[in-house]
C-alpha cells in the first residue's frame, strides 16, 4: 500500500479563520513532508519531519505552523493566511532518502 | 546555476511515438533520482526512481541515468493520449538531502 491521504480535499478560508490540514500514511515511513504548489510550478517544499522531529523549516511565515502527533499524522495548522497563500498543499512521505509518495492534496483558498 | 533542469516545453509526440524527456542536475553528491507524473489539478505520481547508472525499465518507461554527465532521462515508449500530463524530474540534493524538483515539462500526445 503506497497511500498518503489528506483532508480536507479542498478549503476556501478567510483571512482571519484558523484552520488545519491533516494527512496520514501506514507505509511505516519515518520522514514526512509538506510542499505548497500554485499553478504550473514544481512543488515547493515547506517543511520535513524525520522520525517525528521538525528537520527542515524552510523559512516558512509563521502563519503557517507543523505538527507531527506520532509516527503516521501530519498537520498543518493555517491561522491569518494571505490570499497569496492559495495554493494546493502536498503531503508526502518516504523512508529515507528513497522514493516519496504525495498525497492527492488539498486545494486551499484564502478569500 | 538552477540545481535541477529540464527541457523547456511544451513537447508534442504523436500516438505510438518515443517521448524524450531529460533532465540534468548540479549536485555531483546526488544518489537518487526520480520521474514523477502529474495530470492537471492532480498530485504528483512517482512512475520511475533509479539510483545507479545504466537503464532501468519498467513496462513502457525507461530511465537512464548517467552521474558522470549528470544527467538523467525518461523514455515513454508507444506514448498513449493518457501518457498527457506534466513530467517532474526529482533529485535528492544538497547538504540537508532535499528532494528538488526541475520545473517540469508538458507532453501531450496527439491521437
Amino acid at each position: 500500500d503506497t497511500e498518503v491521504t489528506q483532508t480536507p480535499k479542498h478549503l476556501v478560508m478567510g483571512m482571519t479563520n484558523k484552520k488545519s490540514l491533516k494527512c496520514e500514511q501506514h507505509m511505516g515511513h519515518r520522514a514526512m513532508y509538506w510542499y505548497k504548489q500554485k499553478a504550473k510550478k514544481p512543488p515547493e517544499l515547506m517543511f520535513v519531519y524525520s522520525y517525528e522531529k521538525l528537520s527542515i523549516n524552510e523559512s516558512v511565515p509563521s502563519r503557517f505552523s507543523p505538527e507531527c502527533p506520532n509516527s503516521s499524522l501530519l498537520n498543518l495548522h493555517l491561522h491569518a493566511l494571505q490570499p497569496e497563500d492559495s495554493a494546493l498543499y502536498l503531503c508526502a512521505s518516504s523512508q529515507g532518502l528513497f522514493e516519496q509518495f504525495f498525497g492527492p492534496g488539498t486545494r486551499l483558498t484564502v478569500l | 546555476q538552477k540545481e535541477v533542469e529540464q527541457n523547456s516545453g511544451p513537447l508534442s509526440v504523436p500516438e505510438g511515438a518515443i517521448a524524450s524527456l531529460n533532465c540534468t542536475y548540479s549536485d555531483r553528491g546526488s544518489q537518487s533520482f526520480f520521474w514523477y507524473r502529474q495530470y492537471s489539478g492532480k498530485s504528483p505520481e512517482l512512475i520511475m526512481s533509479i539510483y545507479s547508472n545504466g537503464d532501468k525499465e519498467d513496462g513502457r518507461f525507461t530511465a537512464q541515468l548517467n552521474k558522470a554527465s549528470q544527467y538523467v532521462s525518461l523514455l515513454i515508449r508507444d506514448s498513449q493520449p493518457s501518457d498527457s500530463a506534466t513530467y517532474l524530474c526529482a533529485v535528492y540534493t544538497g547538504a540537508n538531502s532535499k528532494l528538488t524538483f526541475g520545473k517540469g515539462i508538458t507532453l501531450s500526445v496527439r491521437p
